[in-house]
């Protein structure tokens, strides 16, 4: 079946640093989606990407959906303490009814 | 304030008892979820509900059964649960996931311990 990794698992960084987390499918996907997680909170929607190479700003967040459809990447500017969670990245092949969870970074971050 | 709210937050429960979640949701969607996260794993979905219908079982043992009366409202009753079944059980909605590229709208999730 498909599978979504993410690397790497866990990152710790001081605040101001950048961080990125990269997101890797076993297929080609329809759509990715990114999710975040505060410690003791629940998946919160932050963005979705459709186009090959599609790259979408938040603010200090960068997202990128690579060329073949298949990778994504999270790049967190300057990080700041309330990015401190869990980054979940979502595939979706579009033949199916769901999604497809990776398995997360933790980031932590400390004055 | 997601408009998916879930009961209870916290649940403690021995193997032999018999204990329902709920999941409810004010947005208007007509998909449900249930998903299971255990720690230092992804989330694994364990069942979909599209218009009252199950559309998806991820191979759950049967002491995990679904009930979805309406579009609204969504439950997962227990029973004779192990202890490696001790998780956060999430609950999430979208609008029709047939579409493709639907957004999931989580609840608070159910802490479940097994004891």
């Amino acid at each position: 079946g498909q599978q979504v990794m993410q690397i790497p698992q866990y990152q710790h960084v001081q605040e101001g640093e950048d961080f990125t987390t990269y997101c890797n499918s076993s297929t080609t996907l329809s759509n990715i989606q990114w999710y975040k997680q505060r410690p003791g909170g629940h998946p919160v929607f932050l963005i979705q990407l459709v186009k090959s190479g599609e790259v979408k700003k938040q603010k200090r967040l960068t997202f990128q959906f690579g060329e073949a459809k298949k990778n994504s990447s999270l790049h967190i500017t300057a990080t700041q303490t309330t990015d401190v969670g869990t980054y979940f990245c979502a595939g979706d092949t579009g033949t199916a009814s769901k999604l497809t969870f990776g398995t997360g970074t933790r980031l932590q971050v400390t004055l | 304030e997601t408009g998916v709210t879930q009961t209870p937050r916290h649940l403690v429960m021995g193997m032999t008892n018999k204990k329902s979640l709920k999941c409810e949701q004010h947005l208007g969607h007509n998909a449900m979820y249930w998903y299971k996260q255990s720690a230092k794993k992804p989330l694994e979905l364990m069942f979909v509900y599209n218009f009252k219908e199950q559309t998806e079982n991820n191979s759950v043992p049967s002491r995990f059964s679904p009930e979805c009366p309406n579009s609204s409202h969504l439950f997962l009753h227990l029973h004779t649960l192990q202890p490696e079944d001790s998780a956060l059980y999430l609950c999430a909605s979208s609008q029709d996931p047939r579409a493709g590229g639907e957004t999931q709208y989580f609840g608070p999730g159910t802490r479940l311990l097994v004891l």
